[in-house]
């Protein structure tokens, strides 16, 4: 058990240019959570996964976010024609939803910080 | 919506003195509670959790939490800060019941700790 790993931890892009970030979730976590985090902020969950399936997205992620997990275990979050409001830290987690509670805990990965010049 | 307030967006303490955050939630049902601790250019580590089974919750670090259910609050609090206290600490609740998991932050309060 290595954790959660994300990659890039660091990106620079230019307004108008598509990022995607990486997410690799702790091994046999079924569920799978993207947040952002601005400067000064708590995070705010934009969208999560049980397995494969995109159970629920935020309003916050508009058209121009997009999720996938395609095998069920890791996960990406591409962002296209980027916008200086995408300036962020993103955060991924993953838990092991044992029962329909909704309890467990998530561990979360050291973030990706975007910059959008 | 269910919201999570936390009192305090700084808060200094010299070594060795009492750490009290605090956290208020807004909720008719008692959620499922958190505090995660977040260090500068990392991701956040769970503290404690309260689940609806004991009122007083130890974690890690030496850090606890008490749920009040009259007061809608979940208070942080360690008896003695460490220098490696300082860092940021987020209240955090799962609205109950849910199915999701789905996390809902406070804005996070700085921890200063003085020599």
């Amino acid at each position: 058990d290595t954790g959660v790993s994300q990659n890039p931890r660091h990106k620079i892009t230019k307004r108008g240019q598509n990022v995607t970030f990486r997410c690799d979730p702790i091994s046999e976590h079924n569920r799978l959570y993207w947040y952002r985090q601005t400067l000064g902020q708590g995070p705010e969950f934009l969208t999560y996964f049980q397995n494969e399936a995109q159970l629920e997205k935020s309003r916050l992620l508009s058209d121009r976010f997009s999720a996938e997990r395609p095998k069920g275990s890791f996960s990406t979050l591409e962002i296209q024609r980027t916008e200086q409001g995408d300036s962020a830290m993103y955060l991924c987690a993953s838990s092991l939803a044992r029962d329909s509670l909704g309890s467990d805990t998530q561990y979360f990965g050291p973030g990706t910080r975007l910059t959008v010049l | 919506a269910q919201s999570v307030t936390q009192l305090g967006s700084h808060v200094s303490v010299s070594e060795g003195a009492l750490v009290l955050l605090r956290c208020n939630y807004s909720s008719s049902v008692p959620p499922y509670l958190f505090w995660y601790v977040q260090y500068p250019n990392q991701g956040l580590q769970l503290l404690l959790k309260y689940t609806s089974a004991a009122t007083l919750v130890k974690g890690i670090n030496g850090f606890e939490a008490e749920f009040k259910k009259s007061e809608t609050s979940f208070h942080l609090t360690k008896p003695s800060a460490h220098m490696s206290d300082a860092a940021e600490y987020f209240c955090a609740v799962i609205p109950a019941p849910s199915n999701t998991g789905k996390l809902i932050f406070g804005q996070g309060t700085t921890l200063q700790v003085k020599p």
